[in-house]
């Protein structure tokens, strides 16, 4: 079993969509959570961390399950420039971060 | 604007040729990295460096040397050891308590 594990995907949806990732991991003493966007081609930016409580930044939000170790990111009124791939980034301490193979999104006009 | 350059943008490699992949921050950040990233996998670590003079192997440092002479630069070489070099190479940075890594734009090696 992989440490960190997502749909590859791809997702396809329209303009104005939501649509919802999700990300499993294993290490249940890992301590922080991000969610980083990957345009083709390009380096991994920082999209949000994610925190025990949820979080949200405008039409992305994140929420931290611990009890069934996952976490989500869910994209509200979806934009063309949203198309991307999403990596959900696990950190168990120290330098031990576990990055996942991405989940592909398209959006459609 | 502070950030990470990495040179070059694309790189070829011969069989059996060492080549070095540059990698140069001026975030003022103490720890850098190198990762590896694969056609469907995640990145994988290849070595790290928190200070100056130090550094450690990470998940897959075979076939790999790095030296962190200065803060601000941290260059991986990619030996005739390497067997399967070909892939996305991206340099990282981190500054202690601020969460998330600032990476370069990447070296795109292929072996030719």
């Amino acid at each position: 079993r992989k440490e960190v594990e997502q749909d590859p995907g791809p997702f396809n949806v329209p303009e104005g969509a939501t649509v919802a990732f999700n990300c499993t991991y294993s290490n249940s003493a890992s301590q922080s959570f991000f969610w980083y966007r990957q345009d083709c081609r390009k380096e991994p930016k920082l999209l949000m961390s994610v925190y025990s409580s949820g979080n949200e930044d405008g039409r992305f939000t994140a929420q931290l399950n611990r009890a069934s170790q996952y976490i989500s990111l869910l994209i509200r009124d979806s934009k063309l420039s949203d198309s991307a791939t999403y990596l959900c980034v696990v950190n168990a301490g120290g330098f031990k971060t576990i990055f996942g193979a991405g989940t592909r999104l398209f959006v459609k006009a | 604007d502070g950030g990470i350059t990495q040179s070059p943008k694309y790189l070829f490699r011969k069989e059996g040729q060492n080549v070095t992949l540059s990698c140069e921050q001026n975030l003022n950040h103490d720890a850098m990295y190198w990762y590896r990233q694969d056609p469907g996998q995640g990145l994988r670590l290849i070595y790290y460096s928190q200070i100056v003079n130090d550094f450690q192997k990470g998940d897959i440092a075979e076939g790999y040397s790095v030296s962190r002479e200065k803060k601000e630069s941290f260059p991986l070489t990619v030996t005739s050891a390497q067997k399967n070099p070909t892939a996305f190479y991206l340099c990282a940075s981190t500054r202690q308590s601020v969460p998330g890594y600032t990476f370069g734009s990447g070296t795109r090696l292929t072996v030719v």
